[in-house]
C-alpha cells in the first residue's frame, strides 16, 4: 500500500523568508508522479507544482521548488520570499503510477503554514 | 468560469436524511473523481469515472453513497440516511486523462453537516 507522511502539522515563516515542509512516501514502484498541493482558507486547492520520478532534476514553479530524493523517498517543497498569499494548508500527493488505471490520488495528512508579516 | 464547480456549497441537514450534491467538472475533462476532507485531514479518494462508466470505488464508499456521472458530464453524489460521522467536505476534481498525465483541478467542495 501506498502511503505519504508529511510529519509538519503547523510551520510559520515570516514575510521574504524561505520555509522548507517535509513529505515522505513509500512506494515499490520506479515510475510514478508526486505533486505539492496547496489549500488556502476556505478557498479551493491547486496544484502547486509537480515531479516525475524519472527526471533527476528538481523542478521549480516560480518561487517554489522541491528537493526529490528518490531513493529515500523524500519529496519536500520549498517557499522561497513567502508571501502573505502562500498562507494555507499544504498537501503533498501521490498518485496510482501511471501504468496503472485510475490515478487516485492519496495525500498526506497536510501542513498548516502560516506566513506572518 | 470554466473551472470545476460544485453545488451546494453548504449543506446542513438532519440525522436521517438523504442528500445529494453535483459537480460539474471541466467540459473536456473525461475522468471526474470524488473526495471526502475531514477537519484539518487530507482528502480521501471515495470513487472516480471515466466518461460515464464508474471504474473503482474506495471501501470508504459504503452502501449509503452512490454516484453517477450518466452522460459524462456532470456528476452527483447521494448519501441516503446521513449519519454524524458522514460531516465532511466533499470535493470533486476532474482531469484529462493522458498516459503519464494526471493533473486534477479540485472544485471549491460541498461542506456537509449532519446534525
Amino acid at each position: 500500500a501506498q502511503t505519504v507522511t508529511q510529519s509538519q502539522p503547523e510551520m510559520s515563516v515570516q514575510e521574504a523568508e524561505t520555509v522548507t515542509l517535509s513529505c515522505t512516501y513509500d512506494t515499490s514502484e520506479n515510475n510514478y508522479y508526486l505533486f505539492w498541493y496547496k489549500q488556502p482558507p476556505s478557498r479551493q486547492m491547486i496544484l502547486v507544482i509537480r515531479q516525475e520520478a524519472y527526471k533527476q532534476q528538481n523542478a521549480t514553479e516560480n518561487r517554489f521548488s522541491v528537493n526529490f530524493q528518490k531513493a529515500a523517498k523524500s519529496f519536500s517543497l520549498k517557499i522561497s520570499d513567502s508571501q502573505l498569499g502562500d498562507t494555507a494548508m499544504y498537501f503533498c500527493a501521490f498518485p496510482r503510477p501511471w501504468e496503472n488505471a485510475g490515478n487516485m490520488l492519496t495525500f498526506g495528512g497536510g501542513t498548516r503554514l502560516m506566513v506572518k508579516p | 468560469d470554466t473551472g470545476v464547480s460544485q453545488d451546494p456549497r453548504h449543506k446542513i441537514t438532519k440525522r436521517g436524511q438523504n442528500v445529494t450534491f453535483r459537480c460539474d467538472p471541466i467540459s473536456e475533462h473525461n475522468r471526474l473523481y470524488w473526495y471526502r476532507q475531514t477537519l484539518g485531514q487530507g482528502p480521501e479518494f471515495l470513487t472516480y469515472f471515466q466518461n460515464e462508466a464508474q471504474l473503482e470505488k474506495s471501501r470508504l464508499l459504503s452502501d449509503r453513497f452512490s454516484a453517477e456521472r450518466p452522460k459524462g458530464s456532470f456528476s452527483t453524489l447521494e448519501i441516503q440516511r446521513t449519519e454524524q460521522g458522514d460531516s465532511a467536505m466533499y470535493l470533486c476534481a476532474s482531469s484529462l486523462w493522458i498516459e503519464g498525465a494526471n493533473e486534477q483541478f479540485f472544485g471549491p467542495g460541498t461542506r456537509l453537516t449532519v446534525l
